[in-house]
């Protein structure tokens, strides 16, 4: 049983810039769910998607968008990058709609300069 | 929304139980979870109890739940070096499609 890949694992870029972090779930799993956990902090959710849809969406701003491929895959986009966005990024999957217990990847560590 | 507190530190001698507290405001929260994350890694699964249930055993570990309280608790007994990590608890929304977190407990345990 493959678990949950993120790719990279860390990132640096420059404020304004675009960034596109990549996440391959657990074999079975159909839902994905991006956290972003600040140094320090718990983890905050961003979005979850479902069967290529957005199945929930925390507070973020709409400069954080996502996309989900039918092999359950799925991207993390974040425009116009700010310093406060820099923080460790974990994907999550889960099996169906209603998806828990989550399985965390070992995250991507973006730090915006 | 849900808000989830935990005390920020916890230490212990090898070898002894540990006690790791949560307090969650949401008592629709379905599921509550308890996570580890070592230095530089993601998070880790250790445990999780449906709302429903006052407490669960697995291995080492012993979850209590208290819903009149919004109180949850992790024992770990005969606690290792190995333990040494931080935990998290969180809590599932009603949809069941957002965990919220506490800030974590960083747990020491001294050879």
């Amino acid at each position: 049983e493959t678990g949950v890949t993120q790719s990279p694992t860390h990132l640096i870029k420059t404020r304004g810039q675009q960034v596109t972090l990549r996440c391959s779930s657990q074999s079975g799993h159909n839902t994905v769910s991006w956290y972003q956990q600040a140094l320090g902090q718990g983890p905050q959710f961003i979005f979850q998607y479902y069967r290529e849809e957005e199945n929930g969406r925390g507070n973020f701003p709409p400069r954080f968008s996502g996309l989900q491929f039918p092999n359950y895959s799925s991207e993390l986009n974040v425009n116009a990058l700010e310093l406060d966005d820099s923080a460790l990024y974990l994907c999550a999957s889960s099996l169906g709609d209603r998806g828990t217990p989550l399985h965390f990847g070992n995250g991507t560590r973006l730090t915006v300069t | 929304g849900e808000d989830v507190e935990q005390s920020l530190f916890l230490s212990v001698r090898e070898g002894d139980s540990s006690v790791i507290n949560c307090t969650y405001t949401d008592s629709s929260s379905t599921y509550l979870y308890w996570y580890k994350q070592e230095p530089g890694a993601g998070l880790q699964l250790l445990t999780y109890i449906f709302s429903n249930m006052d407490m669960k055993q697995d291995q080492r570990l012993t979850v209590l739940l208290n819903k009149k309280d919004k109180h949850l608790s992790l024992r770990i007994a005969d606690t290792q070096t190995g333990d040494s990590a931080i935990y998290f608890c969180a809590g599932a929304n009603n949809a069941g499609n957002m965990l919220t977190f506490g800030g974590g407990t960083r747990l020491m345990v001294k050879p």
